[in-house]
């Protein structure tokens, strides 16, 4: 069964800094592009950030750009987000996805079950 | 950068069809799909490339996409359809956009 299980959401201070990790199992991971994707209490999705398999192209939402940094370890099987500087609005549970591929290229056909970030002091 | 617009909420008797929309610039030149989202949970996809309709997906879910709008339909929507729904498409590049978001409220 193909499974996205992130980790290291947590309370932290604004200014400070997280590490999100996201590990991924059930299909070949250097296969695809992934992404990290935002939902703040109560709002919609919002797109972070993504990476293709190899590293290659990396994009961000204008939002983090130069305070996330999306990172990956093929042979960990794992998907990482590091965000810096952080901020009380970026307080959101975050999700990894894998893209699709084929006829759902443009679609992320996998999903996490989040983990939260709160920013508060 | 680009943006995608959802009406914030559809109500619907049960039974009836319900439609959301999505509008964006040119959005039938991109490859469009939908996602459900129920409380608490992650979002399923429920249409791919404009049309089409992943498995396990029932009938009643179908869309199209041209000119600057895109409409998901759900026909006889049922009780368990109340969810949020979100259009996404691909901006330039590797960057990602995905509409508002509209609650379907099946009543």
């Amino acid at each position: 069964e193909m499974q996205l299980v992130e980790s290291g959401g947590g309370l932290v201070q604004p200014g400070r800094s997280l590490r999100l990790s996201c590990a991924a199992s059930g299909f070949t991971f250097d296969d695809y592009a992934m992404h990290w994707v935002r939902q703040a209490p109560g709002k919609g999705l919002e797109w972070v950030s993504s990476i293709r398999w190899n590293s290659g192209t990396i994009g961000y939402a204008d939002s983090v750009k130069g305070r996330f940094t999306i990172s990956r370890d093929n042979a960990k099987n794992s998907l990482y987000l590091q965000m810096n500087s952080l901020r009380v609005e970026d307080t959101a549970l975050y999700y990894c996805a894998k893209r699709g591929s084929g006829e759902t290229l443009w679609t992320f056909d996998l999903w996490g079950r989040g983990t939260l970030v709160t920013v508060s002091s | 950068s680009y943006d995608l617009t959802q009406p914030p909420s559809v109500s619907v008797s049960p039974g009836q069809t319900a439609s959301i929309s999505c509008s964006g610039d040119k959005l039938g030149d991109k490859y469009l799909c939908w996602y459900q989202q129920k409380p608490g949970q992650s979002p399923v996809l429920v249409i791919y490339q404009d049309t089409r309709r992943p498995s396990g997906i029932p009938e009643r879910f179908s869309a199209s996409n041209s000119g600057n709008t895109a409409t998901l339909t759900i026909s006889g929507t049922q009780a368990m359809d109340e969810a949020d729904y979100y259009c996404q498409a691909w901006d330039s590049g590797p960057h990602v956009v995905f509409g508002g978001g509209t609650k379907l409220t099946v009543l």
